[in-house]
């Protein structure tokens, strides 16, 4: 792989049911993050991380977990979905945490009923 | 909090205009950031804008921040139809308070 991929690319889920969305980047990036998009709204960013083994919350995130337990990896997990939750959800990277280019993966368009 | 507006927020335009986008931010920030997404794509880097009075080019957008009056611009010059994308702006003051533009979706007619 090259850069940062997300899976699935879409998922339809039952309201109550429990969703990890994956996101994983080959760059040695320092940094990652979790962002959500909704028409009108531009990016919220839900969680972040500046290095493997931490994590921190951002502007929306209730409901959204997180773990960073090495570099590549930064997966979202949705304990109980609820139809608020339906999105697209992004994943990004930098090298450094704020004064990088943030390099963002191709998005995961999740629907909650 | 952290608040950012960007207008207009809707934008058509002809070939060869000029035209800029503003990005106007609530607090103290030298760090702003713009962003262009293609309908159903991932969004793609454009600048990063670090310090006031920052101005960086690329082909037909060039984009400047003012710190002190808290805005930033994105202006296009002589407008080709590839340009048609959403163009977001998004400032951070700590890693926890990135806050995006709403977006500008910008439209450039033949």
């Amino acid at each position: 792989i090259a850069g940062i991929t997300q899976a699935p690319t879409s998922q339809i889920l039952a309201a109550g049911r429990r969703m990890t969305l994956r996101c994983t980047q080959d760059m040695r990036h320092n940094a990652m993050y979790w962002y959500r998009q909704d028409l009108g709204l531009g990016l919220r960013l839900i969680h972040y991380s500046n290095t493997a083994g931490t994590t921190g919350k951002g502007e929306v995130p209730d409901g959204y977990s997180v773990s960073r337990a090495n570099t590549d990896d930064f997966p979202l997990t949705l304990a109980s979905a609820v139809p608020s939750q339906t999105s697209v959800y992004f994943c990004a990277s930098s090298f450094e945490e704020d004064t990088d280019t943030q390099y963002f993966g191709p998005g995961t368009r999740l629907t909650v009923l | 909090e952290l608040k950012v507006e960007q207008n207009p927020l809707f934008l058509s335009m002809q070939e060869g205009k000029n035209y800029t986008i503003y990005c106007n931010y609530s607090t103290t920030s030298d760090r702003l950031y713009w962003y262009r997404q293609d309908p159903g794509k991932s969004l793609e880097s454009l600048f990063v804008l670090l310090s006031n009075g920052a101005v960086k080019q690329e082909g037909r957008l060039m984009a400047s921040l003012d710190t002190k009056a808290r805005l930033s611009t994105l202006h296009i010059t002589a407008a080709v139809h590839d340009l048609s994308a959403t163009y977001f702006c998004a400032v951070d003051t700590n890693l926890d308070d990135m806050r995006f533009g709403a977006g500008t979706r910008l439209t450039v007619k033949p």
